[in-house]
This record gives structure tokens, sequence and C-alpha cells, in this order.
């Protein structure tokens, strides 16, 4: 089975600076996605980010960038010019893409990072 | 319109009693799930549908059982709610599992 875990309950940081939230995984599985999603105070879990563990290339969007470690099973966020709207619980991810898997298909979070951006 | 709508939004229940929780969805995919949110432990799959005819247990399904009424519809019961069952609840679909889950916007349950 897989397990996510994320270190850090709690983290904060300042309007416009860059922060790091860490996220490492254990699986045994080759072919698989992550994923981080942002839940803010209204409680909506929204897509911020994913990556394919194939390629290589870390995944950006925007302000959101991930430093992914296959080898290492780590896959962290970084958020640049972090702003007031950033303030959010973060989850980390993983599905497992082999078909056939108990794990097909499922998604398994991590408990999840809350980050206070202050002005 | 929502895109996966959850009712009740908020609901306050009585230990003992039976409760239903109910979700649709308009993005006509086949696969829905069902989760609970618990401070500290994020998100912990309860049941799963991969079609109407395919429901199967998470890691936490005791004391909770589904229905799949539709390709749209999967509901979600408590037969007898207990305290411990206080969270929040989420549904969500997905259609090619690799871009994730489209996600309601949950439903707070107390159970007093």
């Amino acid at each position: 089975a897989q397990t996510v875990t994320q270190s850090q309950p709690e983290m904060s940081v300042q309007e416009a600076e860059t922060v790091t939230l860490s996220c490492t995984y254990d699986t045994s599985e080759n072919n698989y996605y992550l994923f981080w999603y942002k839940q803010p105070p209204s409680r909506q879990m929204i897509l911020v980010i994913r990556q394919e563990a194939y390629k290589q290339q870390n995944a950006t969007e925007n302000r959101f960038s991930v430093n992914f470690q296959k080898a290492a099973k780590s896959f962290s966020l970084k958020i640049s010019d972090s702003q007031l709207g950033d303030t959010a619980m973060y989850f980390c991810a993983f599905m497992n893409s082999n078909a056939g898997g108990t794990s097909y298909g499922k998604l398994t979070f991590g408990q999840g990072t809350i980050l206070t951006v202050h002005p | 319109d929502a895109d996966v709508t959850q009712t009740p939004r908020n609901r306050i229940t009585k230990t003992g009693k039976r409760i239903m929780l109910e979700c649709s969805q308009t993005k006509g995919h086949d696969r829905m799930y069902w989760y609970r949110q618990d401070p500290g432990l994020g998100l912990r799959l309860i049941y799963y549908s991969f079609d109407v005819k395919d429901i199967n247990k998470g890691e936490i399904s005791d004391g909770y059982s589904v229905s799949r009424q539709a390709q749209a519809k999967f509901s979600l019961s408590l037969e007898s709610a207990i305290p411990n069952q206080t969270a929040l609840y989420f549904c969500a679909t997905s259609g090619d599992r690799g871009y994730g889950y489209t996600f309601g916007s949950g439903t707070r349950l107390t159970v007093v």
C-alpha cells in the first residue's frame, strides 16, 4: 500500500516571499501520478499541480512549481511570490497508474500542511 | 451549477440516527468516491465506485454503506451514527485518472 507523509503540520510565510512545502511517499510502483491540492477556508478542494512520474521535468503552474525526486520519493511544492490568497491547507496526494493493482485510480493523501501568508 | 454537488452542506445529527449524504455530478464520469477528512489525518477513502455495478470498500468503510443509483449519483449512508463519525465528508469524481479528481464542496457532519 502507498503512504504519503507531510511532515510540516503548519508553515508561515510573508507576503511576496517564497515557501516550500514538503511531501514524501512510499510505493513499490514505478508508474504513478502525484498531486498537490489546496483547501482554502471555503473548504473546496482545488487542484494546484500534477506530476507524472515518468516525466523527469518538474511541473510548473504560474507561481507554483514542484521539485520531484523520484529516487528519493520526494515531491515538494514551491510557492513563489506568496499572496494572501495562498493561505490554505495543502495536501499532497499519490495515485497509482498501473491498471490491475488494488490501488489503481485511487488517491492517497498526506496529512496536510496549513500555510499562512502574512501581510 | 457545480460539477459535483453534495447535500447537505452541514448537518447535525444524534447518536444512533440513520443519515444519508447525497452526491451528484455533471461531469459524465464513471468513477466516484467518498472520503472523510479529519484533522491531522488528511482525507481517507471510505468507498469508491468505478461504474454503476462496481462498488468497493475503501480503507475505512466500517459503519458506512453506499448506493450508486445512476452514473451521476452516489450516496453515502451512516446506518447508526456515532460521535467519532463527526468529520468533513467529500464526494469526488474522476475521468482520466491522470488528471485527479473533481471534488464537491463537502458535507460537515456532526454527531452529538
